[in-house]
């Protein structure tokens, strides 16, 4: 089955610096690769999502790519602002409507 | 439009006890989906239904939790007798078919068993 890896675990930056968060699939069949963020005790909100047939995407100061040679993509976030704080999580499926396997989460910590 | 409703939002069980979480996803979605998440975890799917049908419950245990969904709507998952282990956030997500299929998440049910 599909196997999700996630770096780093934690991540701190500075207020209006950037950061990145990377994961790695092992389904080459995956192309669907959503991002959540999840604020402590609140439900996992979806922030952006790519699918196979492109290769970026971009909604204001967030940014996803994707590379399906190398299966892994990453999330952008640039003029980090203190309210990113949170854990951010990758997931991966077959399509949107199969199940989403996670994971590991990366807990981001904007510092002001 | 109302989001994934999810009830109780916390409950505190002795171990043994039997234990219900209910959901109602966003209007209209036929696909709805029971994640587990532990503490530092992602989530973990137990079931999946499309419309009445549970079409993907490989990861549910079966000898303890049970799911059902008679009418193609709200959801019921139980735990019964609950262990210990089975402390963790119980998800609840819904998605269309033929949209895309971006998953949306409910407030989940927090479970603590004594």
């Amino acid at each position: 089955g599909e196997n999700v890896e996630q770096h780093p675990s934690t991540l701190s930056v500075q207020e209006g610096d950037s950061a990145v968060i990377k994961c790695t699939y092992s389904d080459s069949a995956s192309n669907y690769f959503p991002w959540y963020k999840q604020e402590l005790g609140k439900r996992p909100q979806l922030i952006i999502d790519i699918r196979s047939n492109v290769g970026e995407k971009k909604d204001q100061r967030i940014a996803v790519t994707l590379n399906k040679t190398a299966k892994h993509f990453s999330l952008h976030i640039t003029e980090t602002q203190p309210e990113d704080s949170a854990v951010y999580f990758c997931a991966a499926s077959r399509s949107g409507n199969t199940p989403l396997v996670f994971g590991k989460g990366t807990r981001l910590s904007v510092i002001a | 439009e109302a989001g994934v409703v999810q009830s109780p939002r916390y409950k505190i069980i002795e171990k043994k006890q039997p234990v219900a979480f209910w959901c109602n996803p966003i209007s209209g979605h036929n696909t709805l989906y029971w994640y587990r998440q532990n503490l530092g975890q992602g989530p973990e799917l137990l079931i999946r239904y499309e419309n009445e049908e549970a079409v993907d419950d490989s990861q549910l245990p079966k000898d303890r939790f049970s799911a059902e969904r008679l009418k193609g709507v709200d959801s019921t998952l139980k735990i019964q007798p609950a262990e210990l282990g089975d402390s963790a956030v119980y998800l609840c997500a819904s998605s269309l078919a033929g949209t895309g299929g971006e998953q949306y998440f409910g407030p989940g049910t927090r479970l603590t068993v004594t």
